[in-house]
This record gives structure tokens, sequence and C-alpha cells, in this order.
């Protein structure tokens, strides 16, 4: 299948950096997106890798290893307001615009 | 409009009914796409447009389900027969061109209960 993995939950303190995973099937690999979306409301865009290496865009930065499989979603100087779920998206070559979401991972910062 | 705007935002239908959800894409974009998601997880992709061509189709769980997009801009997904597993939000996105790599946008979603 089509399997996108990404944990459900992470905890983390606001000020910290906090590193979201996500990992997925190699094969027709062709880009991957990191969306947020906050409970109820429409994921919105925040990055896009399809090169091996790390995309730094403001306190987000989000890295991709092709051969492995393997993406992180980097959040540094954590604010409140990072408190949402982070949603991974696999794009496939054999599929024109078809994305595969993982189910997301729900992020809680803490004062 | 500035974004991708949907309607109803919310709609409860008994089981049994038809129900129609619009989406207005931000204008110009040529691809559009509808999603199913579940509480507590990640969109399920349903099916895409190219302009007014459907040309993905392969997500729609069964043929109760129907969407269309005829001029190429607003699109509806329609729901005969609806069941309670049919329970979800819909979201709709849009992209500005056919490009696989290209951003997509999405709208607020229309919160569907099934009683």
């Amino acid at each position: 299948g089509q399997n996108i993995d990404q944990p459900t939950e992470m905890t983390a303190t606001e000020g910290a950096i906090v590193q979201i995973n996500c990992t997925y099937q190699t094969s027709g690999f062709n880009g991957l997106f990191w969306y947020q979306q906050h409970a109820g409301e429409a994921p919105t865009f925040l990055s896009y890798n399809v090169l091996d290496g790390l995309e730094e865009k403001g306190r987000f930065s989000s890295f991709l290893s092709r051969s492995k499989g393997y993406s992180y979603l980097l959040l540094k100087e954590l604010q409140m307001k990072d408190s949402a779920s982070y949603l991974c998206a696999v794009r496939w070559d054999t599929n024109a615009g078809k994305s595969t979401f993982g189910d997301g991972t729900t992020l809680t910062v803490k004062p | 409009g500035a974004g991708v705007s949907q309607s109803p935002r919310y709609k409860v239908a008994k089981r049994g009914q038809d129900v129609a959800l619009r989406c207005d894409p931000i204008s110009g974009h040529v691809s559009l796409f509808w999603y199913q998601q579940a509480l507590g997880q990640g969109p399920e992709f349903l099916t895409y447009f190219q302009n007014e061509a459907q040309l993905d189709k392969s997500g729609l769980p069964s043929d109760r389900f129907f969407a269309e997009r005829p001029e190429g801009s607003v699109s509806t997904l329609k729901i005969q027969r609806t069941q309670q597993e049919d329970s979800a939000v819909y979201l709709c996105a849009s992209s500005l061109t056919e490009g696989a790599t290209d951003t997509q946008y999405f709208g607020p979603g229309t919160r569907l209960t099934v009683l």
C-alpha cells in the first residue's frame, strides 16, 4: 500500500524545538508536503520537498531523504499557537494530482 | 473571493436523504480536489478535476457518490441515500495548475452528520 506513518501525538514546551517524523513507501514517490491543521479548520500549506535535504522557512524547516522514505518537520521557538495537527502528504507519480495523507500528528504546546 | 469557499459549512441529514455539497475554488485555478476527513484522521482523496474533466475518481467510496464541475469552476459533490458511515468533513482544495507539485489550497470544509 501507500502507508504514511506519523506519530499520533506529541507534547512540547513553549520556546522549545520539536521534530515530527513521517515515513512513507518510496516506490512512485513524487514529492512530500507538510500541512498544519487547527481543530475545525482547513489544512494550510507549510512546506514542499521533492529533493533530498533541508528546506528552511522561518521557524519551520522540513527535511527529506528520498532513499530512506523519511521526512521530518522541525518547529523552533514553539509558540502556543503552534498547537495543531501536522499532516504529512505524499504525491505519487502514477496518479495525476493525487496525494495520500497521513493521519496527522497532534502537537500540544504547553507553557 | 480570496480563498476556497464551501457551503454549507454544516449539514445534518437523515439516513437515506440525498445531499449536495458545493465548492467554489480560487478563481482561475485549474485543478480541484475533494477529500473526506473522518475525525482524528487525515484527509482521504475522493476525486480530482482538471478544469471540467474528472481525471481521477478512484477514491469515491461507492456509486452513491458523484461529483461534477460542469464549467470548470464551481464543483458539487453529491451523496445519494446517505448512510451513517458518510458522516465526516468533506474538504475541497484547488491548485493553480495541473502540475503534480502545485500547492493545494483548502476550503473550510463541510461537516456532514448523518443521523
